[in-house]
């Protein structure tokens, strides 16, 4: 089975740091994903990454950045957190060029708290 | 831009009960997933449709694509508690799985 494994399950911040959420799945996957997810807002899309080093922006990509230095590893960085960043992060992956398609897999969620 | 709209978004039948939960998309796509999330929990994948009249079906849930109305349902037959989570439709965007939209959930509440 695919596995996408994010580091931290919870994580509470202050206003100002410097947040790394990290990623690593362990398929070989092209394809890396950060979404947040908020009630009543569903999931949005960050950013993602097709290839190592590549990267393009979701669609609310301020405030965030991402690196993608291992295939296997995609990591989203807050600058400096805000109380508006406080919410679920989800991470994802899939392949596309190994033949068949089952969408995303997703790793078990970063709860993050900023106060 | 592709939208993709589910209703209900909110859901409370009684055990036992059938009903359909609707996912439509607004560009052409003929790749659409399901998934389910229980509270505080990740996204847990249910069904891949991936051709018009695709239809999949796990347990008490069946899962059916109509490309050309741009429609996927999700059927619940006989429902029981188990089945209250939230569940997500998603559709491809480029044909490839490397970007997926999602709709906002329909969260499923299974009375006794």
């Amino acid at each position: 089975d695919v596995k996408v494994t994010q580091s931290s399950r919870y994580l509470v911040k202050r206003t100002g740091e410097k947040v790394f959420l990290e990623c690593v799945q362990d398929m070989d996957h092209e394809n890396m994903f950060w979404y947040r997810q908020d009630p009543g807002l569903g999931l949005r899309l960050i950013y993602f990454s097709y290839d190592v080093k590549m990267k393009e922006k979701g669609d609310i990509p301020e405030g965030y950045s991402v690196s993608r230095e291992k295939k296997e590893r995609f990591s989203l960085i807050l600058e400096s957190a805000s109380t508006n960043q406080t919410s679920m992060y989800l991470c994802a992956s899939s392949s596309t060029t190994h033949g068949t398609i089952y969408g995303y897999t997703f790793g078990s969620g970063t709860r993050l708290t900023v106060v | 831009e592709l939208k993709v709209e589910q209703n209900p978004l909110f859901l409370s039948m009684q055990e036992g009960k059938n009903y359909t939960i609707y996912c439509n998309y607004s560009t052409t796509s003929d790749r659409l997933y399901w998934y389910r999330q229980d509270p505080g929990k990740s996204l847990e994948s249910l069904f891949v449709l991936l051709s018009n009249g695709a239809v999949k079906q796990e347990g008490r849930l069946m899962a059916s694509l109509d490309t050309k109305a741009r429609l996927s349902t999700l059927h619940i037959t006989a429902a029981v508690h188990d089945l209250s989570a939230t569940y997500f439709c998603a559709v491809d965007i480029r044909g490839g799985s490397e970007k997926l939209v999602f709709g906002k959930g329909t969260k499923l509440t299974v009375n006794p």
